[in-house]
């Protein structure tokens, strides 16, 4: 079975500091792609990055870049110069490149402080 | 231009009912999912269509789910006789093919009273 594990439920980090959240996944596929969604209170899944498991540099956007270890099936997202509005759920998730369902993790609730 | 609209935002019901619940996708977009968010969980898969046909209806917890999406783009997730049990957010999401990114919708959220 496929399965992604956030170990993390709630995290907090101060405003403009660095974050680090956690994901593992398990699958024997080989070609893959994984995601960080945020929700915040409003519900709304926002994208917040996407790695495709071929490509071996990290994917990065902006204030956020992951660590992508394949071979240790871990996939974490680091957040950098943490704002208020990096509050929220993130949800790390998971997609074989021959499906469309994504399987998620059970989030985790990240608090930045002023 | 706009992004994945669900409505209503918000849906009480009394156990028994039958409820809708609708998914606007992003124009131009052929690939359309539902997932569902019990409290505290990440989402879970419901069903994909492509276009008009539902393409993959596994993620259906049981025969009192429905979903249509009859002119491949708007589609409608259907309840009969709804049960506590039901009680969540419902999530929709597009994209522009069956293996492209997905962008999802703000919810629904269900109670069943």
């Amino acid at each position: 079975a496929q399965t992604v594990t956030q170990s993390q439920p709630e995290m907090s980090v101060q405003e403009a500091e660095t974050v680090t959240l956690s994901c593992t996944y398990d699958t024997s596929e080989n070609n893959y792609y994984l995601f960080w969604y945020k929700q915040p209170p409003s519900r709304q899944m926002i994208l917040v990055i996407r790695q495709e498991a071929y490509k071996q540099q990290n994917a990065t956007e902006n204030r956020f870049s992951v660590n992508f270890q394949k071979a240790a099936k871990s996939f974490s997202l680091k957040i950098s110069d943490s704002q208020l509005g990096d509050t929220a759920m993130y949800f790390c998730a998971f997609c074989t490149s021959g499906t469309y369902k994504y399987i998620f993790g059970t989030g985790t609730r990240l608090k930045v402080l002023a | 231009g706009a992004g994945v609209s669900q409505t209503p935002s918000n849906k009480v019901t009394e156990k028994g009912k039958y409820v809708e619940l609708r998914c606007d996708p992003i124009s131009g977009h052929t690939a359309l999912y539902w997932y569902r968010q019990s409290l505290g969980q990440g989402p879970e898969f419901l069903i994909y269509f492509q276009g008009t046909g539902a393409a993959d209806d596994s993620g259906l917890p049981n025969d009192r789910f429905f979903a249509v999406r009859p002119e491949g783009s708007v589609s409608t997730l259907k309840i009969q006789r709804t049960e506590r049990g039901d009680s969540a957010v419902y999530l929709c999401a597009s994209s522009l093919g069956p293996r492209e990114t997905q962008y999802f919708g703000p919810g629904t959220r269900l109670l069943v009273l």
